[in-house]
This record gives structure tokens, C-alpha cells and sequence, in this order.
């Protein structure tokens, strides 16, 4: 198993560019979520999947969108970037909401 | 509001030695909390998940304790190694009736040395 994957690992975007981050996992999991962390903050929710077809807004879901078509993969797109953005972003998957998550290793966003 | 606080915010330890790390917190109704250890530039791991009737569990040589009725975790870690500098995560997560919500600590960043 290759748990949870994000791609790419880095990128650095200029202010209005749009992009795609992506997220998979290979253990058959319903619930996926994308977080963003922040220096001297918690993960913060911004959206969130409890199965293909299926998703909803986390804490902090402005000027990002989500779809899951399948239940492996949930791609988080950022619509027109703002230096805001600049952050991790962590994907994360279990069973369940009330069982212990998987994380992806982050992809690290620089917004100019 | 729900709240996760952690103490100390950062710690430093010498290799061997063994250190508790805190967690209070305000989440209602409470389902389970979770601990997981962050390295630096990687995603957090789960060390330990507890539910309201279990106060203390052990993953190696972290050992997690509960008390619900104050609202307080701690996490223990025996002979600390130098693998063990990371920053470690409080989460606490609400039940059904709180939305299933997850509420995340800021970490204690702890580092060991030689």
C-alpha cells in the first residue's frame, strides 16, 4: 500500500494563477480531507469527503473547490491564488470521521 | 466554542531523559482524542486514539493518558531518543452531535539532544 499520496510536492504560483493539488489513496478509505497548516495555527479544515460524490465545506473553504468522482482520489483546486494561500496543505483519509486519519506528506505552496 | 490547548509550546530534553506533554481541552460532546507526532516537513502520524472510557494507552514507548472528567490528556514519552525531536498534535473530535468535528492543538515542538 502506498497509503496517501499528494502530488506535486512544491509549487509556487504568481497572484490569479489557478491549480490543482492532488490527492490519492489506495486504502479503499470513504472519508477524505484536505487541511492547510499554518505556522503557529492548527491544521485547519478546508473541505472534506465522506464518499464519492459527497463533499462539504471545512473551516476555511474560500477560494478553494473539491470533487471526488472516485474514492480514491480528492483533488483540491485553487481557483485564482492569493499570496493568503501560501501555506501546506496536508490530504488526509480514514474509514470513518470517528477513526484514526492517514496524511499525505504535504505539498508545500509559495503564492507570489 | 471548541478549544485544544497544548503545553509546554516547545520543550528541550537530553536523549535518554523521559518528558509529559499536555492537553486541555473544551470540545462538546466529545467522541475520542487522538495524538499524532509531526516531523519536520512531513505529514502528522498517529500515535495513539482514545474513546471516553479508556484513560490510558500505550504505542512503544509513548504512553497517552485520559481524564475525561477534567478534560485533560497527557503524553508520555519514556527514555526519549533523538528520532523523537517532532512536533506532537492534540486532536480532539466531537461526536455526531458536534458534527463529527475534529479540533486540532498547536503541537509541542520538543526536541532532544545529545
Amino acid at each position: 500500500n502506498a497509503g496517501v499520496t499528494q502530488t506535486p510536492k512544491f509549487q509556487v504560483l504568481k497572484t490569479g494563477q489557478s491549480m490543482t493539488l492532488q490527492c490519492a489513496q489506495d486504502m479503499n478509505h470513504e472519508y477524505m480531507s484536505w487541511y492547510r497548516q499554518d505556522p503557529g495555527m492548527g491544521l485547519r479544515l478546508i473541505h472534506y469527503s465522506v464518499g464519492a460524490g459527497i463533499t462539504d465545506q471545512g473551516e476555511v473553504p474560500n477560494g478553494y473547490n473539491v470533487s471526488r468522482s472516485t474514492t480514491e482520489d480528492f483533488p483540491l483546486r485553487l481557483l485564482s491564488a492569493a499570496p493568503s494561500q501560501t501555506s501546506v496543505y496536508f490530504c488526509a483519509s480514514s474509514f470513518t470521521t470517528q477513526e484514526t486519519q492517514y496524511f499525505g506528506p504535504g505539498t508545500r505552496l509559495l503564492v507570489l | 466554542k471548541n478549544q485544544v490547548e497544548q503545553s509546554p509550546q516547545s520543550l528541550i530534553i537530553l536523549e535518554g531523559k523521559n518528558c509529559t506533554l499536555q492537553c486541555n481541552y473544551t470540545v462538546s460532546p466529545f467522541s475520542n482524542l487522538r495524538w499524532y507526532k509531526q516531523d519536520t516537513g512531513r505529514g502528522p502520524v498517529s500515535l495513539t486514539i482514545m474513546t471516553f472510557s479508556e484513560n490510558t494507552k500505550s504505542n512503544g514507548r509513548y504512553t497517552a493518558t485520559l481524564d475525561a472528567d477534567t478534560k485533560q490528556s497527557s503524553l508520555h514519552i519514556t527514555a526519549s531518543q533523538l528520532s523523537d525531536s517532532a512536533s506532537y498534535i492534540c486532536v480532539v473530535s466531537a461526536g455526531p452531535g458536534g458534527g463529527n468535528k475534529l479540533t486540532f492543538g498547536t503541537g509541542t515542538q520538543l526536541k532532544v539532544e545529545l
